[in-house]
């Protein structure tokens, strides 16, 4: 089964500063996509930027950027130029790639709750 | 475009009751996903519904339950509740799974608050 694991329960950053969430995961795939989600206090959950597993390129989506380590499992996230409206609670996400019986199950890990100091 | 919607948005019952609840998925969206998240933890996926049918199942009692109906709408029911069954309990909607090369990001919705007393 696959898991994923946020070691880091809370985080702080200044605004403005650049912060650097951590991520781990463990699977057996070779196909699989992962996921950074924000959910603010509005609960509602929010996709940040997603990381093809095929695709080396780390992605970016302005302000953020993951560091994909595939060998190591590792996908951290990076917020640049933070601002106050990305305090939030931040989770990582596995989901296997297309084709698999459990195709489309989403993983998430435990979180990680981010404040944003002015 | 309406995103994904689910309803009531906040529920209390007591222990021993059902409930049901219910969402709509985004438009275009035929697979709808449902996930119990506990305060201050991850969503932990209950199950997945697609024409219809129940396709997946994450590890959860036979106490919960879904449905789809035609319109791809859904409900997830939960008999005999237990006061662990507080959270809040998340729809996901996405396209037709398992299709390769076919973007099946999920659009959630904006969650409803079980509280069981």
């Amino acid at each position: 089964a696959q898991t994923v694991t946020q070691s880091q329960p809370e985080m702080s950053v200044q605004e403005a500063e650049t912060v650097t969430l951590s991520c781990t995961y463990d699977t057996s795939e070779s196909d699989y996509y992962l996921f950074w989600y924000k959910q603010p206090p509005s609960r509602q959950m929010i996709l940040v930027i997603r990381q093809e597993a095929y695709k080396q390129q780390n992605a970016t989506e302005n302000r953020f950027s993951v560091n994909f380590q595939k060998a190591a499992k590792s996908f951290s996230l990076k917020i640049s130029d933070s601002q106050l409206g990305d305090a939030a609670m931040y989770f990582c996400a596995y989901r296997r790639g297309a084709g698999g019986t459990s195709y489309g199950k989403l993983t998430f890990g435990q979180g990680t709750i981010l404040t944003v100091h002015p | 475009d309406a995103g994904v919607t689910q309803s009531p948005t906040h529920l209390i019952k007591t222990r021993g009751q059902q409930v049901t609840l219910r969402c709509s998925p985004k438009s275009g969206h035929d697979t709808v996903s449902w996930y119990q998240q506990a305060l201050g933890q991850g969503p932990q996926f209950i199950f997945q519904y697609y024409e219809e049918e129940e396709r997946q199942r994450g590890n959860f009692p036979d106490r919960f339950s879904g449905h789809q109906y035609p319109n791809y709408s859904s409900e997830l029911n939960v008999n005999a509740l237990l006061l662990g069954d507080s959270a809040l309990y998340l729809c996901a909607s996405s396209g037709k799974p398992g299709l390769a090369g076919v973007d099946n990001e999920q659009f959630f919705g904006p969650g409803t608050r079980l509280t069981v007393l």
